[in-house]
């Protein structure tokens, strides 16, 4: 799987956008981005996956650049109960391929 | 959406004794879980691959003897922690990809194991 870079933390106001962005500059053609997040002490939620067009869907949207070496996860109304830490992960998604998990981005939204 | 079941959610034992922790796919069937470790303010590490019918493969420097992965069914695989040390005290998850034609398809995560041994 492609590695992936994100910034280690972020502050986000509550009610406002969040966006947490991720590179993968080495993603090769059949490898998906997912995103999922960790609330403390349970285990991972998925959030949102894409290939090549931006998707969306009741948790949040996910924007992927035209050459697909970045993307931005939109949580477009922040709350408290968002914090988290966020992963942002590239996959083949083939059946025996598990996610391989970087550090993610710790988002703290703030009342 | 699918839903992956982790039992027990938290265990205390002592230092010596086994641990076994289950991992079911609630409406869906897996042919492969895994099986993750996570320490305190670190990421998920990938412990081994568990396979349906055969063979669990492990990550490098994860000891098989130790951690013995069953696969019995397409919808239950256990961990059992063998002769549990202080050390092995941490945070364990499971997972499992929903099955189903396209190649779109999620991996799903238990709610995890808080293993305390002292």
């Amino acid at each position: 799987d492609a590695k992936t870079t994100q910034p280690p933390s972020m502050d986000c106001a509550e009610g406002r956008a969040a966006n947490l962005p991720c590179n993968h500059s080495t993603i090769s053609g059949n490898e998906y981005v997912y995103w999922y997040r960790q609330i403390h002490s349970q285990g991972p939620q998925y959030i949102i996956h894409g290939l090549k067009n931006n998707e969306t869907n009741e948790m949040a949207s996910l924007i992927i650049t035209e050459d697909r070496k970045s993307s931005t996860l939109i949580l477009p109304h922040a709350t408290l109960r968002d914090t988290a830490v966020y992963y942002c992960i590239a996959n083949s998604n083939s059946g025996n391929t598990p996610l391989v998990f970087g550090k993610g981005t710790r988002l703290s939204v703030i009342a | 959406g699918a839903v992956v079941s982790q039992h027990p959610s938290w265990v205390i034992c002592k230092s010596g004794t086994s641990v076994k922790i289950e991992c079911r796919s609630l409406d869906f069937q897996a042919t492969t879980m895994f099986w993750y470790r996570q320490f305190p303010k670190q990421s998920l590490m990938l412990m081994a691959t568990s396979n349906e019918g055969s063979k669990a493969t492990y990550e490098q420097g994860v000891e098989k003897d130790k951690f013995l992965i069953n696969h019995a069914s397409l919808t239950l695989s256990t961990l059992t922690v063998t002769s549990a040390h202080p050390e092995d005290s941490s945070f364990y998850i499971c997972s499992a990809r929903e099955t189903g034609q396209g190649r779109s398809r999620k991996l799903f995560f238990g709610s995890g194991t808080q293993l305390s041994v002292l």
